[in-house]
């Protein structure tokens, strides 16, 4: 399996511009997770879904940020507008079953906003 | 919410050394994994342990649930080991809670 595949692996972008992060999950998984990692706050989980369906999306900062999944094999974390204090490593992860098991995590997004 | 903590926050080792690594947590829970970053960022899955014991090559992990806390072991380290070790733990929910990680630097 390939595991978690985020894109792209690096964004630099202007303050104002809206920002799309992609994640494909681990093929049969039901569960998608979307954290983000700062120096500040480390690791912490934005939003989850299962089967395609957002369960908890009360760590999502603000309006600004919006994510979905259309699909069982395709997630999106969009920022709009985005400004400096979003730059950080998002990293997408997931899970499979019916009870709290390992969760596997892509290799992160890191963003800049300049 | 639930509080995890790491210990040492920092620990530099001579290659070939041995090291503890500790995780306390606040609360019982039903998920805990120990992870390691590696200097590209990665989060490379090391344990599912949320009670127990486990080995994996050089490293193992204990699970004290009842006691709450959970220790990494690693053994004869290499300096590809370098990088931050995470403890994440879940209560109740699919969220995992990390601590703030020991970051271990391996010298030859």
């Amino acid at each position: 399996d390939a595991g978690v595949i985020q894109s792209p692996r690096h964004e630099v972008t202007e303050m104002g511009q809206e920002v799309t992060l992609r994640c494909k999950p681990i093929s049969g998984h039901d569960y998608l997770f979307w954290y983000r990692q700062t120096m500040m706050r480390g690791l912490e989980l934005l939003i989850y879904f299962n089967n395609n369906v957002p369960i908890d999306d009360s760590g999502m900062p603000e309006d600004r940020f919006s994510a979905k999944m259309p699909n069982a094999s395709f997630s999106t974390l969009k920022i709009q507008p985005s400004e400096p204090r979003d730059s950080a490593v998002y990293f997408c992860a997931s899970s499979r079953g019916s009870k709290p098991v390992e969760a596997f995590f892509g290799q992160g997004t890191r963003l800049t906003v300049v | 919410g639930i509080q995890v903590e790491q210990s040492p926050p920092d620990l530099i080792l001579q290659e070939g050394a041995n090291s503890t690594l500790r995780c306390n947590f606040s609360d019982s829970v039903n998920n805990l994994q120990w992870f390691h970053q590696n200097p590209w960022g990665q989060l490379i899955n090391l344990f599912y342990i949320p009670s127990g014991t486990k080995q994996n090559g050089r490293l193992s992990a204990t699970t004290v649930a009842t006691e709450r806390y959970s220790l990494l072991y690693i053994s004869s380290s290499q300096t590809t080991d370098s990088g931050v070790y995470f403890c994440a733990v879940g209560a109740g929910s699919y969220q995992l809670t990390f601590g703030k990680g020991t970051k271990l630097s391996v010298i030859p």
